[in-house]
């Protein structure tokens, strides 16, 4: 079945380690973003990409970083600059970049706990 | 600058009931807007979705309203069941603009009370 898939599902990391998060999809879709959720705070975009090899940050990218080599992959890094990593992570894709409905397609997230 | 608001936080509905969940806009961009329902632990999903254009889009239980005029749209649930409790998210989008996806309200948690 087509889907977007996050792993880990759950991971715990000490303070000062890099981690990265892995968002893969067989959708086909050309868009992929990353979003943070945390309690109260809604989903805040972390940085998106349109095609392969370009992405654009978004509201909150400091202290994130991200590569787009392949259209179905679109891993997220937190850095040890984030300094406020715990929070559940969202992965989602879309048919086209700012247009048509904008429906996107979620992950089942990835929830970070930083020790 | 928050661009898309939902004013409750939380909202208590009684089971059979009618659910209304609020939202307002401030972006006279947008001209789509969404509602995604999410459950702890698990990424949303797609409810329904109205074009501005239109002012009110149906979907079995769901009916979305969109008054432009007051830059505001509301999500019903008739009736409530208690499958439905989760956090509603309301979002626009500027199709014709940047290319940076939805942007999101803070959500409604709903809980249906039997």
């Amino acid at each position: 079945d087509g889907g977007i898939t996050q792993s880990p599902k759950y991971l715990f990391r000490k303070e000062g380690q890099n981690v990265t998060l892995s968002c893969e999809q067989n959708l086909n879709h050309d868009a992929m973003y990353w979003y943070r959720q945390d309690p109260g705070q809604g989903l805040r975009l972390i940085y998106y990409s349109q095609i392969v090899n370009d992405f654009q940050k978004g509201d909150i990218a400091e202290g994130y970083s991200v590569s787009r080599e392949k259209k179905e992959s679109f891993p997220l890094t937190v850095t040890s600059a984030q300094k406020n990593p715990t929070a559940f992570y969202l992965c989602a894709s879309s048919r086209r970049g700012g247009g048509g409905t904008g429906e996107l397609f979620f992950g089942e997230g990835s929830r970070l706990t930083v020790l | 600058d928050q661009q898309v608001k939902q004013n409750s936080p939380s909202l208590s509905v009684q089971e059979g009931r009618i659910s209304i969940l609020n939202c307002d806009y401030t972006n006279s961009m947008f001209d789509y807007f969404l509602w995604y329902k999410k459950y702890p632990a698990e990424g949303p999903t797609f409810l329904i979705s109205i074009s501005s254009i239109k002012d009110k889009n149906e979907d079995g239980r769901f009916t979305v309203f969109l008054n432009k005029s007051a830059k505001h749209l509301s999500l019903h649930i008739v009736p409530s069941q208690p499958g439905d409790s989760a956090v509603y998210f309301c979002a626009g989008l500027n199709s014709g603009g940047g290319a940076d996806g939805l942007t999101f309200g803070k959500g409604t948690h709903l809980i249906i009370q039997p």
